[in-house]
């Protein structure tokens, strides 16, 4: 039943990994999101897919890399770990900006 | 300089005040305003969203937009525990999709 789905809700991982966060939403919407929230709680986003196309890069290290297989899924590859990229990232669709939804996010630890 | 500022609190009132809820903005082309309501450990949901300049109600929360002054309000009456949370703006500009957020004020209502 959940609409955007997000795994794994935590990952603690030693700098210098590789680890990808999966993404799945059911809602039927065209866009897809990933958004980085900082210890501030700052929201930004990463990057935006739309029907598997990539639309928005935002200044991110090549690091990330962001694959859409279909439109219903949004995947993010982190190659390299670094201790600044503990955060939460959270998945996120929408068919238009009053429907955003947000999954529950993906806490990520960097030792 | 953020495109979206907000005072991060954090702040506190007794069950039943008003709480105020405020961000001030840069970009003279955002027009779509929305507010999120952030419970701990989970993603964003959205509250409120309006268009343009004016006033939207919906029960307890009222949400006012002046463009003129880039200057957007939360207000919350009736306050409960349960509106405990992190309150983010965000907003948008026609023709994107993507939301600039606000750092979010964590609010606590004590019974």
């Amino acid at each position: 039943d959940t609409a955007v789905s997000q795994t794994p809700k935590y990952l603690v991982t030693q700098m210098g990994n590789d680890k990808s966060i999966k993404c799945e939403q059911n809602l039927g919407h065209d866009t897809m999101y990933w958004y980085k929230q900082d210890s501030k709680k700052f929201l930004k986003i990463m990057f935006s897919y739309n029907n598997k196309e990539l639309i928005i890069n935002e200044t991110v290290p090549n690091r990330f890399s962001p694959k859409s297989p279909d439109k219903a899924h949004l995947n993010l590859h982190i190659n390299s770990l670094e201790l600044g990229d503990s955060a939460v990232y959270f998945c996120a669709s929408s068919q238009d900006l009053r429907g955003y939804t947000f999954g529950s996010g993906t806490r990520l630890t960097v030792v | 300089q953020k495109e979206v500022e907000q005072d991060p609190g954090p702040l506190s009132v007794p069950e039943g005040a008003i709480v105020s809820l405020n961000c001030t903005y840069s970009n003279s082309a955002f027009q779509y305003f929305m507010w999120y309501r952030q419970y701990s450990r989970k993603g964003p949901e959205l509250l409120m969203y309006t268009y343009s300049s004016g006033n939207k109600e919906d029960g307890r929360f009222t949400a006012q937009v002046d463009k003129s002054s880039k200057y957007i309000s939360l207000f919350i009456r009736d306050s409960q525990p349960s509106d405990s949370a992190t309150y983010l703006c965000a907003m948008s500009r026609t023709g994107a999709n993507n939301l600039f957020f606000g750092t979010g004020t964590r609010l606590t209502v004590i019974p």
